[in-house]
């Protein structure tokens, strides 16, 4: 499975600041995704970053509060803009496996906004 | 009713025992079943896929009941180390987008 490195790995932000995670693969991917995990929660998948366009968000989510990048095939970011104390999660990078029908996690990014 | 279910638990067996967990799926169409493990406070890894045919991992046995839409999952000889959260996780479609999540079953094997 492809190597997925995430920064940062952790922080503690003020409310109403916003933060950009990175997400680095050793190799070239066509699907990277971004999921949230809330404390105590399962996962949600916020976006699938597309390289050249635009990402496509899940329901629930907007460019606005979530915006994402996904210059070529091995970086993307997610920015977590305005952020209030709702935010505080792990957010975790993924991409696809070789199949496409499961997917491999980065290390996260554990995020505390007070 | 939840895409995936499953009981979170905890389960707290002593170390030697053997373990079971269910997760039922609510998409009789769904076409991909897995079984992911997360310890506290890291990221989910793929502990293994589920066949219908059931399929077996060293201590890990995974089976798929499609007529009454759930997979299980059996640990045998249960070490500390398998201390962690399972995640239950079916893809309905075939793509890597469509994943669901269940919320985890936690798992303490204690000494």
């Amino acid at each position: 499975s492809a190597v997925i490195s995430q920064k940062p790995s952790r922080d503690i932000c003020q409310r109403g600041t916003s933060l950009t995670i990175q997400c680095q693969v050793d190799s070239q991917v066509t699907m990277m995704f971004w999921y949230r995990q809330q404390p105590g929660q399962s996962l949600t998948l916020i976006a699938t970053a597309n390289q050249g366009s635009e990402a496509t968000y899940e329901s629930g989510f907007v460019i606005d509060k979530f915006p994402i990048s996904r210059p070529n095939l091995t970086f993307s970011t997610l920015t977590v803009s305005n952020m209030s104390p709702e935010d505080s999660s792990i957010y975790l990078c993924s991409v696809a496996s070789a199949g496409g029908n499961t997917i491999y996690f980065g290390e996260g990014s554990w995020l505390t906004v007070v | 009713r939840k895409e995936v279910e499953q009981d979170p638990g905890p389960f707290n067996v002593p170390e030697g025992a053997t373990v079971a967990f269910n997760c039922t799926y609510s998409n009789s169409a769904s076409q991909s079943f897995f079984w992911y493990r997360q310890d506290c406070r890291k990221e989910p890894k793929l502990l293994m896929s589920v066949y219908s045919s059931g399929n077996e991992d060293g201590r890990f046995t995974a089976q798929l009941n499609r007529a009454s839409q759930y997979i299980s999952l059996l640990i045998r000889d249960s070490k500390l180390s398998d201390s962690a959260t399972y995640l239950c996780v079916v893809n309905p479609t075939g793509s890597a987008r469509q994943l669901t999540f269940g919320s985890g079953t936690q798992l303490t094997v204690l000494p």
